[in-house]
């Protein structure tokens, strides 16, 4: 059974502060990606990685960064906080193998940037 | 790059009727469209996919059909249950090294008794 986890259910953070998000799965998937989800908006992609410190922008990469140094850990960075960062974000991983992969999510954080 | 839009975004539907989400995407190079549920507090979940060389595929009492010429997808349920009720998420992709998936911004469908 695949296993996403996340590193924090909750978190709150102020303005200005490092925010580190961590995600690790334990299926071997060559595939990791970043999201955060906002009512209304859907499901948006930050960033994703296809392989050990390979990463892609996303659509909404502005303010984020990520590392992959590890197959089955993705790390979502804020480097700086902002009020605007406040969201649900998941993280996802899957096979490599083009399209039909499914993705398995993580529970999600849910940050507060105050 | 993809657009997919997604209607309606609030659906209520009585209990043993049919519910029926549409999407619609731009990019006609897609060819992966899945849908994902996602039930309140928890995780999005693969329900159901299609590939862009079936126009119709049904599991159970859900079925997804897709018209490529005119570029979109729906997700039909039938004989719907209070187990239904979810958020739902339609997304396509255009494949590659890295399934990249775009999705569209969902429907929260309410079964109600």
């Amino acid at each position: 059974d695949v296993k996403v986890t996340q590193s924090s259910r909750y978190l709150v953070k102020r303005t200005g502060e490092k925010v580190f998000l961590e995600c690790v799965q334990d299926m071997d998937h060559e595939n990791m990606f970043w999201y955060r989800q906002d009512p209304g908006l859907g499901l948006r992609l930050i960033y994703f990685s296809y392989d050990v410190k390979m990463k892609e922008k996303g659509d909404i990469p502005e303010g984020y960064s990520v590392s992959r140094e590890k197959k089955e850990r993705f790390s979502l960075i804020l480097e700086s906080a902002s009020t605007n960062q406040t969201s649900m974000y998941l993280c996802a991983s899957s096979l490599a193998g083009g399209p039909g992969e499914t993705q398995y999510f993580g529970p999600g954080t849910r940050l507060l940037v105050l | 790059g993809e657009n997919v839009e997604q209607h309606p975004s609030t659906l209520s539907v009585q209990e043993g009727d049919s519910a029926v989400i549409k999407c619609t995407y731009s990019d006609s190079a897609s060819n992966y469209f899945p849908w994902y549920k996602q039930e309140l507090g928890k995780r999005p979940q693969l329900i159901i996919d299609i590939r862009s060389n079936v126009g119709e595929k049904k599991d159970q009492r859900i079925a997804v059909t897709l018209n490529k010429t005119a570029k979109h997808f729906s997700l039909h349920i039938t004989e719907t249950q209070p187990e239904d009720s979810a958020v739902y998420f339609c997304a396509a992709s255009k494949g590659g090294t890295a399934s990249k998936l775009t999705f569209g911004t969902g429907t929260r469908l309410q079964v109600t008794l």
